[in-house]
């Protein structure tokens, strides 16, 4: 049981590329979300989804899309890189009832944009 | 919306001293609240969690009450060892929606000097 895993571990890109980072988790869980972590300002959500084929925008959606094909993957694409994405990106994935509601993250990937 | 204030960091604290770290909240419904741990280089760990007004989560000598009368959830430890160096997150979910989410407060870095 990997729990939730990550891809890349870190990432450099010049401003204007587009890249996808990968999320995926093998608990059967119905809820995702990405998050961004910056200095000073703790985590921040950037788009979840409560089940395959749903998916909504956090606080910070801007310059990110997401899908939700399957239960298992959550991809986050960067169609365009701007330097302000620069952040530490965690993926994390919980149960769907009330009584599971523990977050369990992914090991982050650390983006740098020039 | 929902907030999370935590204590401002860094936190220096010599080996087997008292920690708390404060933090308070501001949500509607009925959160359930957690605090998180992320070691140097990491992702985030789930370190206790409380569900409803009065619980205590504790885990490996960390402990803090849900005190809804103060909107509160402080994170106290007895005895800090060096190797509790790390950034403590409290954070809420919105119980209430169906995001399935967390708030995160900004986060305090603990040192412990042996």
């Amino acid at each position: 049981n990997a729990g939730v895993t990550q891809t890349p571990k870190f990432q450099v890109l010049k401003t204007g590329q587009s890249m996808t980072l990968q999320c995926a988790q093998d608990m059967n869980h119905e809820y995702m979300s990405w998050y961004r972590q910056d200095p000073g300002m703790g985590l921040r959500l950037i788009h979840y989804s409560v089940g395959a084929g749903i998916t909504d925008q956090g606080e910070v959606p801007n310059g990110y899309n997401v899908s939700r094909s399957t239960t298992e993957d959550f991809p986050l694409r960067l169609l365009s890189a701007a330097p302000s994405q620069t952040s530490v990106y965690f993926c994390a994935s919980r149960g769907g009832d009330c009584a599971t509601d523990t977050q369990y993250f992914g090991p982050g990937t650390r983006l740098t944009v020039l | 919306g929902d907030s999370v204030t935590q204590m401002e960091g860094p936190v220096t604290l010599s080996e087997e001293a008292f920690l708390t770290i404060n933090c308070t909240y501001t949500a509607t419904g009925y959160p359930s609240l957690f605090w998180y741990v992320q070691y140097p280089g990491e992702g985030l760990q789930l370190l206790l969690k409380a569900t409803k007004a009065d619980d205590k989560g504790s885990n490996k000598g960390f402990e803090a009450t849900y005190r809804k009368e103060t909107t509160s959830f402080h994170l106290e430890k007895g005895s800090v060892q060096v190797s509790d160096s790390a950034v403590y997150f409290c954070a809420l979910s919105d119980g209430d929606t169906g995001r399935r989410a967390l708030t995160f407060g900004s986060g305090t870095r603990l040192q412990v000097q042996p």
